[in-house]
C-alpha cells in the first residue's frame, strides 16, 4: 500500500546532540512538508520541498536542516541549535492535480532528556 | 499572513448527537483542508473544499469563500469521532504548504 512512513515512533534527545527524523513515501508525490505540533497546538511548517534537490525555509526553521536527494525521502535533522525541541513532528507529502491532498505520516514525538 | 481561527476549541458530545464546527479565515483562499487527529496522532485528510459543500458519509463540510468561514457538520457522532478537527489554507499564493488553525477538540461520550 502507498504511504508515507516516519521513523522512529519514539525519540530521546540529549542535550547538545543532532538527531535525524526519517521521512520516506511511495505516493510518487513531488511535493513534501515538515511540521512541527506543540501540546493543544495546530501545526506549524518547519520546511518543505516542491522537488527533488529543492526546499524552502517554513515558519519555524531555525534550529533545523533537511536535504531532499531523492524523491522518496526527506530527513529532518534537529540540531543543537533548536532550544525547545521536544515535540511532535509530522511530515507530509502531496500529489498533484487529482491526486491532490495532504497524506500525513504518523509522526515522532522527540523528547528532550 | 493569513489567520485561521476555529470555534469552539472544545466540545463534548453524547454519541448520537449533531455538531458543527467552524474555521474562520481572514483573507480570501483557493484552498481549504480539514483533517481529522485521532488520539493517537495521526492525521487524516477529511475534506478538499476551496467552496460549496461536500458530503462523506456522516460528515459534510461547507466554505464560503467570499465571507471567509467554512463549517464542517457531524451527525450522529460516534466515539470514533473523538479527536482534533483542524483546517487549514495556504498563507499566501506563493506556496502550496498549509497554515492550520489551532483546532477543534471533541470527546465523544458513550
Amino acid at each position: 500500500d502507498g504511504g508515507i512512513t516516519q521513523s522512529p515512533k519514539y525519540l530521546f534527545r540529549k542535550e547538545g546532540q543532532n538527531v535525524t527524523l526519517s521521512c520516506e513515501q511511495n505516493l510518487n508525490h513531488d511535493a513534501m512538508y515538515w511540521y512541527r505540533q506543540d501540546p493543544g497546538q495546530g501545526l506549524r511548517l518547519i520546511y518543505y520541498s516542491q522537488i527533488v534537490n529543492d526546499f524552502q525555509k517554513g515558519d519555524i526553521a531555525e534550529g533545523y536542516s533537511v536535504s531532499r536527494e531523492k524523491k522518496e525521502s526527506f530527513p529532518l535533522t534537529v540540531t543543537s541549535a533548536q532550544k525547545n525541541p521536544t515535540a511532535f513532528y509530522l511530515c507530509a507529502s502531496v500529489g498533484q492535480g487529482r491526486d491532490y491532498g495532504y497524506t500525513f505520516g504518523s509522526g515522532t514525538r522527540l523528547t528532550v532528556v | 499572513g493569513i489567520q485561521v481561527e476555529q470555534s469552539p476549541p472544545d466540545l463534548i458530545l453524547q454519541e448520537g448527537a449533531n455538531s458543527t464546527l467552524r474555521c474562520n479565515f481572514s483573507d480570501s483562499v483557493n484552498n481549504l483542508q480539514w483533517f481529522h487527529q485521532n488520539p493517537w496522532g495521526q492525521l487524516i485528510n477529511l475534506f478538499y473544499i476551496p467552496s460549496g459543500t461536500k458530503q462523506n458519509g456522516r460528515l459534510s463540510a461547507t466554505t464560503v469563500a467570499t465571507e471567509r468561514y467554512s463549517l464542517l457538520y457531524i451527525s450522529s457522532s460516534q466515539t470514533t469521532d473523538s479527536g482534533v478537527y483542524f483546517c487549514a489554507v495556504p498563507p499566501d499564493t506563493g506556496r502550496r504548504a498549509l497554515t492550520f488553525g489551532s483546532g477543534t477538540r471533541l470527546q465523544v461520550q458513550p
